[in-house]
């Protein structure tokens, strides 16, 4: 089975600063990663995923990952913050056979001003 | 157009009671979920259905039932709420049991037991 650990529960930022939150990752099997992100009262949207090939992901709003397998990390960052960033960050991994997503225990962003 | 749809977004109830969530997604998928995301914000698989038939049961108690009437719908019914199930249900989607597929989220039901 795999699993994710987040190890930053909360981050909090000043605006246009960057942002790095940590995920590592276990898996016997190779893995695939994802990072979803969580406004608030909404729904899970997809940020990036890696599932083979370049190591650096880039997704959306500006956010990039990038898969570390030695290291098995695949860390989420943004070069510049805006206000609208805050949300919360979920790491989430499948693999092998198992095509259900298990997700870390979440990162609290609060990006002020 | 919204792809995953859950109803009620709201839901605020007396303990003993029986209530529903219904979920459908446009997307085409053959795979759908139900997630429960507790009051830490830990998100954990309750069920899957693939074209109808339940693949996944991650010991859900049995007053939880989820019902499939067709591939783009899935509703979960839940008997006897208890304050524990207090909690936001997500209903989710993906294209097929493949590994590494998106899932795609609906909007979460926020249930209140009280």
């Amino acid at each position: 089975a795999q699993s994710v650990t987040q190890l930053d529960s909360q981050v909090p930022v000043f605006e246009e600063a960057p942002v790095e939150l940590r995920c590592n990752y276990s898996s016997s099997v190779s893995v695939y990663l994802f990072w979803y992100v969580q406004y608030p009262n909404q729904g899970l949207q997809l940020l990036l995923k890696y599932l083979s090939g370049s190591t650096l992901v880039k997704g959306i709003n500006g956010f990039e990952a990038e898969f570390n397998k030695s290291q098995t990390s695949f860390h989420l960052r943004k070069p510049s913050v805006h206000i609208s960033d805050t949300a919360e960050y979920f790491c989430a991994v499948s693999g092998g056979n198992d095509y259900k997503l298990s997700f870390g225990a979440g990162t609290t962003v609060t990006v002020r001003a | 157009d919204t792809a995953v749809s859950q109803t009620p977004k709201y839901l605020v109830t007396q303990m003993g009671n029986d209530k529903s969530i219904k979920c459908e997604q446009n997307l085409g998928h053959d795979t759908m979920y139900w997630y429960k995301q507790d009051s830490k914000k830990f998100l954990k698989i309750m069920f899957s259905y693939n074209n109808k038939e339940l693949i996944i049961n991650e010991t859900v108690p049995n007053r939880f039932s989820p019902k499939s009437p067709d591939k783009a719908h899935l509703n979960l019914h839940i008997n006897s709420l208890e304050l524990g199930d207090s909690a936001v249900y997500f209903c989710a989607s993906s294209q097929d049991l493949v590994p590494g597929n998106t899932i795609y989220f609906g909007e979460g039901s926020w249930l209140t037991v009280v």
